[in-house]
């Protein structure tokens, strides 16, 4: 079945850059996007068609795909990007109609 | 403000029925596809259900079929979810979302809870 495999967590100090990878078999034929979940706030969409950005999400936030691979790039880390970061595809059945595990990003 | 606010969840035991309602403001629900999308307790987002715009196609997780249902009503701005033989592992935090580019999920709800416990 398809499964799309984050790193359970990453940790990054303030001002540095974090990258978050979601691998899977069939990704490089699927448009990913990515989403930030903070404890009590609905989740966000922050990369979407692979690399766009919705209207207030900064341009810290950039997306890539490469081969089996895509990666949510954060530049300059702050405090407030702490939260958990998922990926998502949708596909043309249920089966590939799914997210990633999830990454939880720590600001040291 | 555009937004959607979700409604009905709560404590329910194994085998028993709930609903969930989601309320949008500040847009047109009938121009866009929505879904359902859920988060266990510790556990990562999980797809449940999906309902395009002018409610004539549906699809549901595997998990899920057979037992919930999706629906709308666009005259009055509303999703549901009718959730029938509920399991305990159908406990969550479900959420509404709005399907816009590329069938990302543009704009979500802060969720309601149910949980399924004897």
């Amino acid at each position: 079945s398809f499964v799309l495999t984050q790193p359970p967590s990453v940790s990054v100090a303030p001002g540095e850059t974090a990258r978050i990878t979601c691998g899977g078999s069939h990704i490089a034929s699927e448009i990913v996007h990515w989403y930030q979940l903070t404890p009590g706030q609905a989740p966000l969409l922050v990369s979407y068609f692979d690399n766009d950005r919705p209207s207030g999400i900064p341009e810290r936030f950039s997306a890539s795909q490469s081969g089996n691979t895509a990666t949510l790039t954060i530049t300059r880390v702050e405090a407030g990007d702490e939260a958990d970061y998922y990926c998502q595809v949708w596909g043309g059945s249920s089966d590939h109609r799914l997210f990633g595990g999830g990454t939880k990003l720590t600001v040291l | 403000q555009v937004q959607l606010v979700e409604s009905g969840g709560g404590v329910v035991q194994p085998g028993r029925s709930l609903r969930l309602s989601c309320a949008a403001s500040g847009f047109t629900v009938g121009l866009y596809d929505m879904s359902w999308v859920r988060q266990a307790p510790g556990k990562g987002l999980e797809w449940v259900a999906f309902v395009s715009a002018t409610g004539r196609n549906k699809d549901y997780a595997d998990s899920v079929k057979g037992r919930f249902t999706i629906s709308r009503d666009n005259s009055r701005n509303t999703l549901s979810l009718q959730m029938d033989g509920l399991r305990v592992e159908d406990t969550a935090l479900y959420y509404c979302a709005r399907q816009g580019g590329g069938d990302s999920f543009d704009l979500w709800g802060k969720g309601a809870l149910v949980t399924v416990s004897s």
